[in-house]
């Protein structure tokens, strides 16, 4: 059965570092969503993207954020210069049409530590 | 804005035992409601979802229904097994732009022992 794949799935790093989570949607989907959860809190929304551009973004997704899917496979997110609050599990998510009626798949997650 | 309040947990039943987790939304428009489930070292999981008001979603023995008056959409199994254990997730999704994205309660951790 098809599914999207998150690497890395545990990342740690120190304050002020890039990170760049991977993720490799199902191939013949077409929307790519991050949502992030913070320990003990809600899943969030992050972003989602659409021909090669992003389609909605929430307040959390400011300018130290972005995603890009580089060669046709990869869908990544990169966080310029990590924050002691971005410390959360990272989900990946791909939908073959953007129905509010539809599915979501998502991956495992990516846990990002921010020490 | 949109926004989804979901019983808090966890929740410790034994098997066979009744399970209902409560959901009620706040929502502009008409949104679809679903429940996702995220099992140990996996991703979350679509379980069941309900597109319009008074629609039953049902899969695995789970269902929830629909309720536009009371804005809910509760999750109910009549016997849980320990395979159930997991974290359960309301979720509600409107259009908007060219994307959609889902809205999301804070989930509910269950444990089923033998």
């Amino acid at each position: 059965e098809p599914e999207v794949t998150q690497t890395p799935s545990h990342q740690v790093t120190q304050m002020g570092q890039e990170v760049i989570l991977r993720c490799v949607p199902i191939s013949n989907h077409l929307y790519f969503y991050w949502y992030r959860q913070i320990l003990g809190q809600k899943v969030e929304f992050l972003v989602s993207f659409y021909n090669n551009e992003i389609s909605e973004k929430s307040e959390i997704f400011d300018d130290q954020f972005s995603v890009e899917r580089p060669d046709g496979s990869n869908f990544t997110l990169k966080i310029r210069s990590t924050k002691l609050e971005d410390s959360a599990m990272y989900f990946c998510a791909s939908s073959e049409t953007g129905s509010p009626t539809g599915e979501l798949f998502f991956g495992e997650g990516s846990r990002l530590t921010v020490l | 804005g949109d926004s989804v309040t979901q019983m808090e947990g966890p929740v410790t039943l034994s098997e066979e035992a009744f399970l209902t987790i409560n959901c009620t939304y706040t929502a502009t428009g008409y949104p679809s409601l679903f429940w996702y489930v995220q099992y140990p070292g996996e991703g979350l999981q679509l379980l069941l979802k309900a597109t319009k008001a008074d629609d039953k979603g049902s899969n695995k023995g789970f269902e929830a229904t629909y309720r536009k008056e009371t804005t809910s959409f509760h999750l109910e199994k009549g016997s849980v097994q320990v395979s159930d254990s997991a974290v359960y997730f309301c979720a509600l999704s409107i259009s908007s732009g060219s994307a959609r994205q889902l809205t999301f309660g804070s989930g509910t951790q269950l444990t089923v022992l033998p």
